[in-house]
Parts: C-alpha cells; structure tokens; sequence
C-alpha cells in the first residue's frame, strides 16, 4: 500500500540551512507536498511539486525530487527561529483524492 | 485558495457527552474531508463528506461514533459522540477540488480534551 516515511527530528542552529528528507512507496504519485504545522494552529500548505520535475523553488525553499528513488527532500535556508515546526510530507496519485502523509518532522532551530 | 473557519477552535468535554464541530469555506469546493491527530501524531483520515448523501469513511471510524453532515458545498459538521478520553485529539477539516490539480488545505483544526 501507499506509504510515506520521514525523520522524526531536526535541529539546526538559526542561519544553517535545513533540510528535511522524506520517502514514499506510490510510483504513481503525481503530486507531493509539503505542509507547516506550527504550535496550535492547521497545516499551512507551503510549496508543492509535481512529479515530473525534478526541482522546485520558492524564496527560502528549495524542493528536489528524485523519482528514481522515491525521496523527496525540503531545504529551507537560513533558518529562523519561526521556522520551528512540524513539517508534514504529503503524496497524491493521479486520480485519486486521497493524500498520504507522513508521520511529520519536528523542526527545532536553536538561536 | 480557500479560507477555511472552524469552530469551536477548543473545548473541554465530559466524558459520555457529544461535540459538532463546524466547518465553514468562503467559497464552494468539491471535497471536504475530516482527520484526527492524536496527540504527537500525523493524521488519519476520518472520512469524506459528501454533499447530499452519507459520508464515506474509512476503515476503523463509523458513522454511529462520528456522525457527518454536509448540507452543501460549503458547509459540513463532525460530531464526535458518546466521547471518552481517548477522543482527546485535534480535529481537522480539509478541502480539495475533484480535478485533482490542486492541493489539500487545512482549517485550524478544533482542540477537543475530554475529561
């Protein structure tokens, strides 16, 4: 079945880049994401990635999808203190309304 | 994308009572789902609300425990019955357009504590 692996934890100190990995088992996954949940509050859809690019980017985030091996990756540079949070991995297959997510990664960045 | 309100945005429960959670979007979706996260958890999916016809949900959830209403596209509520400590979770409301192009947004979720 459909399954999406990532690391439990990060840290980082405030002003390394960050970069949180993630794994997923459906070949047909069309579209994978990525979400922020911060202390409190919903998920926060920050950036996502079809899957025939390799390479997205967004400001501070950098994307890289390697389909080759399932593994996706989000790379935040210049880590804030703000950036502390959950970071959810997400996949889509086409044709299908369900979304997998993973477990979550908690994000810690020292000042 | 769409601006999702829920509410109540917390509450503390007795045991044995029963809670609905609103879910309220500014604009009409074709998808509406409902999750829970436990505490330190990611997300499992309860169901689907479907507009007009009984909610589809998933294995291990029923709809005697988590009745669902969907009125139109969109409103829907979640009640979660009869609860127990074990309730105790985030509840999540999510949308989505059928079209499959664009992606899932959240609500802020309701904070449920059963005591």
């Amino acid at each position: 079945g459909e399954d999406v692996e990532q690391s439990l934890f990060l840290s980082v100190r405030e002003g390394d880049s960050s970069v949180i990995n993630c794994t997923y088992t459906d070949s047909s996954s069309t579209y994978l994401y990525w979400y922020k949940q911060e202390p409190g509050a919903g998920l926060q859809l920050l950036t996502y990635i079809f899957s025939n690019m390799d390479m997205k980017q967004d400001q501070r985030l950098t994307v890289l999808l390697n389909k080759k091996d399932k593994h996706l990756s989000l790379r935040i540079a210049d880590t804030q203190t703000g950036d502390s949070a959950i970071y959810f991995c997400a996949e889509r297959n086409t044709g299908g309304f369900k979304t997998i997510f993973g477990a979550g990664t908690r994000l810690f960045v020292k000042a | 994308s769409a601006v999702i309100s829920q509410k109540p945005s917390r509450d503390i429960c007795q045991r044995g009572t029963s809670l609905t959670i609103q879910c309220q979007v500014d604009s009409q979706v074709t998808m509406m789902f409902w999750y829970r996260q436990q505490p330190g958890q990611s997300l499992t999916l309860i169901a689907t609300a479907n507009q007009g016809s009984e909610a589809t949900y998933e294995s291990g959830f029923v709809i005697d425990k988590f009745p669902i209403s969907r009125p139109n596209l969109t409103f829907s509520t979640l009640t979660v019955s009869n609860m127990s400590p074990e309730d105790s979770s985030i509840y999540l409301c999510s949308v989505a357009d059928r079209d499959g192009n664009q992606p899932q947004h959240f609500g802020d979720g309701t904070r449920l504590s059963i005591l």
